[in-house]
């Protein structure tokens, strides 16, 4: 079975600095990965996926992520961040026939 | 624009009392799904459609239940909520292995 680990259920930065989220993922087949953004009282929102095409995939709000498959990772950056950032992040992996699997999410705070 | 509608936003039931959630789309997807979602939590599976074909998680309590009339619409029966009960209740359709969330339901037990 498929499954998902983020490392640090909280990550704060400073406002302009890097954001780099972690996700580690197990799959004994090719996996589609995502990630999505949370805010408070919200559903949640896709950032970007992974779809088995190119391995630096560039989502919404100027986050990005690389499929690693020597790593197993996935892991979510942005270069600069925003206090709009703050938010739960959370990965997720499918196989495609079966539903997400999803990690237990980091919360980003963001420090002016 | 709204494509995940979900009512109410909020809902305060009492203990015991059915209570039923609701949620529509506008995107036409065969598949959609149930969350739970407890503070600082990830989403628990509570069930799925492939179109008219129902499937419950395992760990899913009898307490819940669903429909799905038609495509458009998904409702969450919870026949005689518990003060554990207390989540947020999110629906989500899927597409080509993307899903597309609504806003969710707070629900509130007293």
């Amino acid at each position: 079975a498929q499954s998902v680990t983020q490392l640090g259920s909280h990550v704060s930065v400073s406002e302009g600095a890097l954001v780099l989220l972690r996700c580690n993922y197990s799959s004994s087949v090719p996996p589609y990965l995502f990630w999505y953004v949370q805010y408070p009282n919200q559903g949640l929102q896709l950032l970007l996926k992974y779809t088995s095409a190119a391995t630096l995939v560039k989502g919404i709000n100027g986050f990005e992520a690389e499929f690693k498959k020597s790593e197993t990772s996935f892991h979510l950056t942005k270069p600069s961040a925003h206090m709009s950032d703050a938010a739960e992040y959370f990965c997720a992996v499918t196989l495609g026939n079966t539903p997400l699997v999803f990690g237990k999410g980091t919360r980003l705070s963001v420090i002016a | 624009d709204a494509m995940v509608i979900q009512n109410p936003r909020y809902q305060v039931t009492q203990f015991g009392k059915p209570v039923t959630l609701s949620c529509s789309q506008t995107l036409n997807h065969n598949v959609m799904y149930w969350y739970q979602q407890k503070s600082s939590q990830a989403p628990k599976l509570l069930f799925h459609y492939y179109d008219k074909d129902f499937n419950n998680e395992a760990d899913t309590p009898d307490n819940f239940q669903s429909r799905r009339p038609n495509t458009s619409f998904c409702f969450l029966d919870i026949r005689s909520p518990g003060l554990g009960d207390a989540a947020m209740y999110l629906c989500a359709t899927e597409s080509a292995y993307e899903q597309y969330f609504g806003p969710g339901t707070r629900l509130t037990v007293t």
